[in-house]
């Protein structure tokens, strides 16, 4: 079955990092690239980046730029978003999302992140 | 950036009725566009890429068109399963989303 799991629910203070994880499983890993998607509670999508799961190679949104980071681990067929200095507004269900023709077909079931004191 | 559009906001719509969903780029996208569908608690589907090409198992009532900066998502009859929020989304220049059209029963 092609699918895509993360990992739990997080809860981080200010300041601190989290570090999310997105299994797949049923096709070939490094076949594809690997997006990020979160959404903030009643807001819309925001686009965050991508890994090549082959080369690990990543472009971010400009936006995430020095505080994301995205990286794979080919042979455990899992990729991992990190990110850093959270702030509150960083709080939201974060999604891995397998890329077709660079459209997002295939999407993990989102990891929800709470940033509070 | 691109920024991508939607309208409207929300969509009043009665079961078995057409619904058409609007989505504009602030510049050329191509047919790089892709529409979503989300129902709560849930993460978004595929519904259409290339603008019109409909995903794998997405049933013909949902159509895709437009290029360039306009584009349209038509579902022809409007079923129960299909109220949701419906994005749309260019991949022509990175990836960016539009804010999203919720349609809901009238």
């Amino acid at each position: 079955q092609v699918q895509l799991v993360q990992s739990g629910a997080e809860v981080k203070k200010p300041g601190a990092s989290v570090k999310v994880s997105c299994k797949a499983s049923g096709y070939t890993f490094t076949g594809y690239y690997m997006h990020w998607v979160r959404q903030a509670p009643g807001q819309g999508l925001e686009w965050m980046g991508r890994i090549n799961p082959n080369s690990g190679g990543t472009n971010y949104a400009q936006k995430f730029q020095g505080r994301v980071t995205m990286t794979r681990d080919t042979s455990i067929s899992t990729a991992y978003m990190e990110l850093s200095r959270l702030r509150s507004d960083d709080t939201a269900v974060y999604y891995c999302a397998r890329d077709i023709a660079a459209a997002l077909s295939l999407w993990g079931q989102g990891t929800l992140v709470t940033v509070s004191s | 950036e691109i920024v991508m559009t939607q309208s409207p906001a929300t969509l009043s719509v009665s079961p078995g009725e057409r619904a058409t969903l609007s989505c504009r780029a602030s510049q050329s996208v191509s047919s790089n566009l892709a529409w979503y569908q989300q129902k709560p608690g849930q993460a978004p589907r595929l519904l259409i890429y290339g603008a019109s090409t409909r995903a794998t198992g997405i049933p013909a009532r949902f159509s895709g068109s437009g290029s360039g900066t306009e584009f349209t998502l038509t579902i022809s009859s409007l079923q129960s399963e299909d109220f949701a929020v419906y994005y749309c989304q260019q991949y022509n220049n990175w990836w960016t989303f539009g804010q999203g059209t919720k349609v809901e029963i009238k």
